[in-house]
C-alpha cells in the first residue's frame, strides 16, 4: 500500500530538548517536504527535497532542519524547540510532475511546553 | 507569485443542501489544481484535479469541480451534502517548481 509514514502522531516536550520526527514513504518519490498547520493560517511549508541530498527552504524555515540521506526518508529536526513550534505537522511526497498528486502523513502533533 | 484564495473560512450547509466551496488562484501559466481534504485527525488526501483534459472535474464522493479560465475559479461543489462530508478542503495550484500553492482552506459544517 503506497503510503507516507510519519512518527510520532503525538509529542509533549519542552523548550530546548532537540527532538526529531520520522517521515518515510514507499513509493520511490523524488520529491519530499514538511508542512506546519496552525489554525486561520493553512498549510505553510517548511523545507522541501527534490531528490537525495538536495533541500531548500520552504517558508518557515527558521528553527528547523531536515536531512535526506536516503531517497524514503526525510526527518525533521528541532534542534531547540520553542512553543512558537507547536503545531500539527505534516510530511508529504509526491513525483516531479506537474500534475502528480502529494501523499501526506497523518500528521504529528507537537506541543512545546 | 501564483497565489490561491480560498473565500470563507468556514462554510455551514444543512444536511441533503448544495455544497458549493470557492476557489480562485492567480497564474500566468495554465495552472494545475487540485482540492484536497482533511477529515479530523487525519492527513489530507487528494479530493480532485484538473490537469487540462477537461473543464469539469469529478472526484471521489460525489465531488466535482469546473475549472473556469476566465474567471480564473475552480470551485467545489457537491449536489447533496452528507455528515461524513465534515472536513476541512484544501484548494492548491502547481507552481512551475513542483511547488503546491496552498489556500488557507475551508471547514465545512454540515447541519443536521
Amino acid at each position: 500500500e503506497a503510503q507516507v509514514t510519519q512518527n510520532p502522531r503525538y509529542l509533549i516536550t519542552v523548550t530546548g530538548k532537540k527532538l526529531t520526527v520520522t517521515c518515510s514513504q514507499n513509493m520511490n518519490h523524488e520529491y519530499m517536504s514538511w508542512y506546519r498547520q496552525d489554525p486561520g493560517l493553512g498549510l505553510r511549508q517548511i523545507y522541501y527535497s527534490m531528490n537525495v541530498e538536495v533541500t531548500d527552504k520552504g517558508d518557515v524555515p527558521e528553527g528547523y532542519k531536515v536531512s535526506r540521506k536516503e531517497k524514503r526518508n526525510f526527518p525533521l529536526i528541532l534542534e531547540s524547540p520553542s512553543p512558537n513550534q507547536t503545531s500539527l505537522y505534516f510530511c508529504a511526497s509526491s513525483s516531479l510532475l506537474y500534475d502528480t498528486e502529494a501523499f501526506f502523513g497523518q500528521g504529528t502533533r507537537l506541543t512545546v511546553v | 507569485a501564483q497565489s490561491v484564495t480560498q473565500l470563507g473560512s468556514h462554510v455551514s450547509v444543512s444536511e441533503g443542501a448544495l455544497v458549493l466551496l470557492r476557489c480562485n488562484y492567480s497564474s500566468s501559466v495554465p495552472p494545475y489544481l487540485f482540492w484536497y481534504v482533511q477529515y479530523p485527525n487525519q492527513g489530507l488526501q487528494l479530493l480532485l484535479k484538473y490537469t487540462s483534459a477537461a473543464t469539469l472535474v469529478k472526484g471521489i464522493n460525489g465531488f466535482e469541480a469546473e475549472f473556469k479560465k476566465s474567471e480564473t475559479s475552480f470551485h467545489l461543489t457537491k449536489p447533496s451534502a452528507h455528515m461524513s462530508d465534515a472536513a476541512e478542503y484544501f484548494c492548491a495550484v502547481s507552481d512551475s517548481n513542483y511547488q503546491l500553492i496552498w489556500g488557507a482552506g475551508t471547514k465545512l459544517i454540515i447541519k443536521p
